[in-house]
């Protein structure tokens, strides 16, 4: 079955612009999700389908989808978002959902 | 408040059964799409489990089919997850999540999500 493919761990300087992407062919027709996971808590919505955030998640948060490759802008990084990310999706082929292997952020 | 709940997690035996229970509150619960996602201590999540809104569809990961039934009660507002034949790599936490799912007809795509999780409960299978 399909897969999404994070890098591992991406850094970024406070308050810069940092893009997490995530790849995958299920991108071809189902836009991610991302989560957001500090450590020791359950993930969190922060983008949905074209570009839509749940109420309450930072407007410096983004997403856009090209192709196969799902990306995840946090424009001006906060200390505060220093957390894993996760992009997901549903191949709807084989009616599975499919999550990416994460990826650590550290806000340097 | 929108609130999932989980429990039944614990220590069990290779081979043994748990059942896994999720409460619902502050949502129609019975017109959302539920799912089971585990993580592993250490690793990334996974999805285990989907289950349509009246309970028609239902789809599992492929390491746990077979093994793993999820279900739902729409009148108790609860999801539950029977996991038998366990083995030590179904060891992780277990959260329940309301699923979000639907078809953007103008840009052909679909979209999905998780918009609401538990706090999770504890699976450690061990001898």
């Amino acid at each position: 079955s399909s897969e999404l493919t994070q890098d591992p761990a991406v850094s970024v300087a406070l308050g810069q612009t940092v893009r997490i992407t995530c790849q995958g062919d299920s991108l071809r027709s189902c836009y991610a999700s991302w989560y957001q996971q500090k450590p020791g808590q359950a993930p969190v919505l922060v983008i949905y389908g074209e570009n839509n955030r749940p109420s309450g998640i930072p407007d410096r948060f983004s997403g856009s989808t090209s192709g196969i490759t799902a990306s995840l802008t946090i424009t001006g990084a906060q200390a505060e978002d220093e957390a894993d990310y996760y992009c997901n999706s549903r191949d709807s082929s084989a009616n599975h959902v499919i999550f990416g292997g994460g990826t650590k952020l550290t806000v340097l | 408040e929108v609130q999932l709940v989980e429990s039944g997690g614990g220590l069990v035996k290779p081979g043994a059964s748990l059942r896994l229970s999720c409460g619902a509150s502050g949502f129609t619960f019975s017109t959302y799409n539920m799912g089971w996602v585990r993580q592993a201590p250490g690793k990334g999540l996974e999805w285990v489990s989907s289950i349509s809104s009246s309970g028609s569809y239902i789809y599992y990961v492929d390491s746990v089919k077979g093994r793993f039934t999820i279900s739902r009660d729409n009148a108790k507002n609860s999801l539950y997850l029977e996991m038998n034949s366990l083995r030590a790599e179904d060891t992780a936490l277990y959260y329940c999540a309301k699923e979000g799912l639907g078809f953007l007809e103008h840009f052909g795509y679909y979209y999905y999500y998780m918009d609401v999780w538990g706090k999770g409960t504890t699976v450690t299978v061990s001898s």
